[in-house]
């Protein structure tokens, strides 16, 4: 049972740099989410997907884009990484939407220096 | 916005004592949930609260539904070493869903 896997694991960036974290789920599920982790602050939602072809902006989706490439599939890219996007990036799938359970991914650990 | 308030922040017990960490919504609930972290891991869900009042029981966790669906809590009986990690709420109100910051428990054995 995979589950919710993402890639890659940690990355070191330098500003100005771009990146794609990508994440997939196995468990058929119609919403997919993403956050960002930093200390003292909880979990922040960057973009969600509630459905297949369609994303929506979160609490702080200034610097990054998202697109759901497929069913499985929603990846967040970073055009022009800052050191304020330092920080633990997780992918997150639901059956159905934001009020059903979610399950994470591991988390991908960004620097950007 | 809605927003969902934890507290406290930190929380630093000798095994065998009593945790509670607190959530308190700004606006109604239609739902809460809770979820533990543990250090380097991602959040694991804990159990969903749907009515209000609800009490529902894991083991040695007991958790609360306020009666007017804007708060709910997180009890331990009996710490043990396991237990360690971080403790969020996620509030969900019109398919919108926001974590509170959550409550971090270190354990001294």
């Amino acid at each position: 049972n995979a589950g919710v896997t993402q890639t890659p694991k940690f990355q070191v960036l330098k500003t100005g740099q771009s990146m794609t974290l990508q994440c997939a789920q196995d468990m058929n599920h119609n919403s997919m989410y993403w956050y960002r982790q930093d200390p003292g602050m909880g979990l922040r939602l960057i973009y969600y997907s509630a459905s297949e072809g369609t994303t929506d902006k979160g609490e702080v989706p200034n610097g990054y884009n998202v697109s759901r490439l497929n069913k499985r599939e929603f990846s967040l890219r970073l055009e022009s990484a800052a050191p304020s996007q330092t920080s633990v990036y997780f992918c997150a799938s639901s059956w159905k939407d934001a009020k059903n359970i979610q399950y994470f991914g591991a988390g991908t650990r960004l620097s950007v220096l | 916005g809605q927003q969902v308030m934890q507290i406290p922040q930190y929380q630093h017990v000798q095994e065998g004592e009593d945790f509670t960490t607190y959530c308190n919504s700004s606006t109604t609930l239609s739902n809460i949930q809770w979820y533990k972290q543990r250090p380097g891991g991602h959040p694991v869900f804990l159990i969903q609260l749907v009515k209000s009042g609800e009490v529902k029981k894991q083991k040695r966790l007991t958790f609360q539904f306020g009666e007017a669906k804007k708060n709910s809590s997180l009890h331990i009986t009996a710490t043990q070493t396991t237990d360690v990690g971080t403790y969020f709420c996620a509030g969900s109100n019109n398919n919108d869903m926001r974590f509170g910051a959550g409550t971090r428990l270190t354990v001294k054995p």
